[in-house]
């Protein structure tokens, strides 16, 4: 199985910082690999797939960057909406398909 | 747009089986894959496994090969998770998810849209 550790686990940011959130997988995934984000008591929504790409939807203050086992996302300027708890997953090589432990941004 | 309605929570005995539904609408429910997503309280996201109904063919997580089942019936555009011999560990939110459709380089790729989740709580 592929594992894909995310770090920092958590993440304490003030509205207007610049947030980076990092995804290393256990082996190459290529650039197949997508962000989520979640809000608690709700389903994940998908920000980014195929590393870089980027959701029609999502804010642009989201990017997406990275190849082979190293993968960051970025919000350039944090806003009170971005509060939640953000996820990798890997979908290069299955089963299983495999999620980041997550990452939660909060308030500080 | 496709949207994914889930069945509602449901309370369970240790030792016990659980099927949870997935209803999809708006869109196309044969071509693309759906995935089973479980996520323990307090816990991150954790596969088991997927359906492809236009082949009828589901892949399954290791960790849960042969204690569950998941189905599809294409006439309701319905996908089913059952999973038995039920035990506290799976007390858990468990959401269906529809692959998005579009750069992937097999049948599985990153999910969009996601059902709601249902709760399925495991006690005696």
């Amino acid at each position: 199985d592929i594992q894909m550790t995310q770090s920092p686990s958590t993440l304490s940011a003030s509205v207007g910082d610049r947030v980076t959130i990092t995804c290393r997988a256990s082996q190459s995934i290529s650039s197949w690999l997508a962000w989520y984000q979640q809000k608690a008591g709700k389903a994940p929504k998908v920000l980014i797939y195929k590393a870089s790409n980027l959701e029609s939807g999502v804010p642009s203050r989201f990017s997406g960057s990275g190849s082979g086992t190293e993968f960051t996302l970025t919000i350039s300027s944090l806003q009170p909406d971005d509060f939640a708890t953000y996820y990798c997953q890997q979908y290069s090589t299955y089963p299983p398909l495999t999620f980041g432990g997550g990452t939660k941004v909060e308030i500080k | 747009q496709v949207q994914l309605v889930q069945s509602g929570a449901e309370v369970r005995k240790p030792g016990s089986s659980v099927k949870v539904s997935c209803k999809a609408s708006g869109g196309s429910f044969s071509s693309f894959a759906i995935s089973w997503v479980r996520q323990a309280p307090g816990q991150g996201l954790e596969w088991m496994g997927g359906v492809i109904p236009i082949f009828g063919t589901a892949n399954y997580a290791q960790k849960f090969q042969g204690r569950v089942t998941i189905t599809t019936d294409e006439s309701t555009s319905t996908a089913y998770m059952e999973l038995r011999s039920l035990t506290s560990d799976d007390t858990a939110v468990y959401y269906c998810a529809r692959d998005g459709g579009y750069e992937r380089s097999g049948y599985y790729g990153w999910f969009d849209p996601w059902g709601p989740g249902t709760l399925v709580t495991v006690s005696s």
